[in-house]
């Protein structure tokens, strides 16, 4: 079964570098989720998707944005690139939205992750 | 605000015995779910199990259960017959909340 897809799956960034993280969600799941685990931290929550719209922000800086395509696709978009950036990026998709503004279960399912590193 | 706790960082327990890991959330939802996720050393992110606030039969999948406490704001995850394969940072979830993490290892 076809998964949710990242790219690339390594980065490696020099600080005030900009970066751009790919994510394709499974084919018929409308909904992507950004995550950033730190070294040693549970992941964190930043922003999601829900057609083609922002659904939900988390702890996203500034510096970071991000949008979903036509094709679902996503991509974030890191400038100002901080040493403290360096962490495994993770991306979700699901069909509809997961959360207390759903009215069903709607499982999400990872990607592979990024691993960003920042020199 | 939602949060979600995990106080266990480290636990190990005997292949083929059973442990159970904690968590405890906050929220003022009525009806939610709650995931536990498995992140092996690959780090890949694994759904393990999942419940329904809305439904009292705690969830149970295989050699992993749930034991859901509504009121306590409780769910914990049971392993039975624990497997090496099993090793693994384990993550509590609530909405897209995650809990610290309790790192297991199922010992020979």
């Amino acid at each position: 079964a076809a998964g949710v897809i990242q790219s690339p799956r390594h980065l490696i960034k020099e600080k005030r570098e900009t970066a751009t993280l790919k994510c394709y969600p499974i084919p018929r799941h409308d909904t992507v989720y950004w995550y950033q685990q730190g070294p040693g931290q549970d992941p964190q929550f930043l922003i999601s998707f829900y057609e083609k719209m922002q659904s939900d922000k988390g702890s996203i800086p500034d510096r970071f944005s991000a949008q979903q395509f036509s094709d679902y696709h996503s991509e974030l978009n890191m400038s100002s690139l901080e040493l403290g950036d360096s962490a495994l990026y993770f991306c979700a998709s699901s069909v509809g939205l997961a959360g207390p503004a759903s009215s069903s279960y709607n499982e999400q399912f990872f990607g592979p992750g990024t691993r960003l590193t920042v020199l | 605000a939602q949060t979600v706790t995990q106080s266990q960082p480290e636990m190990s327990v005997q292949e083929a015995e059973t442990v159970t890991l904690s968590c405890t959330y906050d929220t003022s939802e009525s009806n939610y779910y709650l995931f536990w996720y498995k992140q092996p050393p690959s780090r890949q992110m694994i759904l393990v199990i999942r419940q329904e606030a809305y439904k009292q039969q705690n969830a149970t999948e295989n050699r992993f259960s749930v034991n859901f406490q509504k009121a306590a704001k409780s769910f914990s995850l049971k392993i039975s017959d624990s497997q090496l394969g099993d090793t693994a940072m384990y993550f509590c979830a609530f909405d897209m909340r995650f809990g610290a993490g309790t790192r297991l290892t199922v010992k020979p």
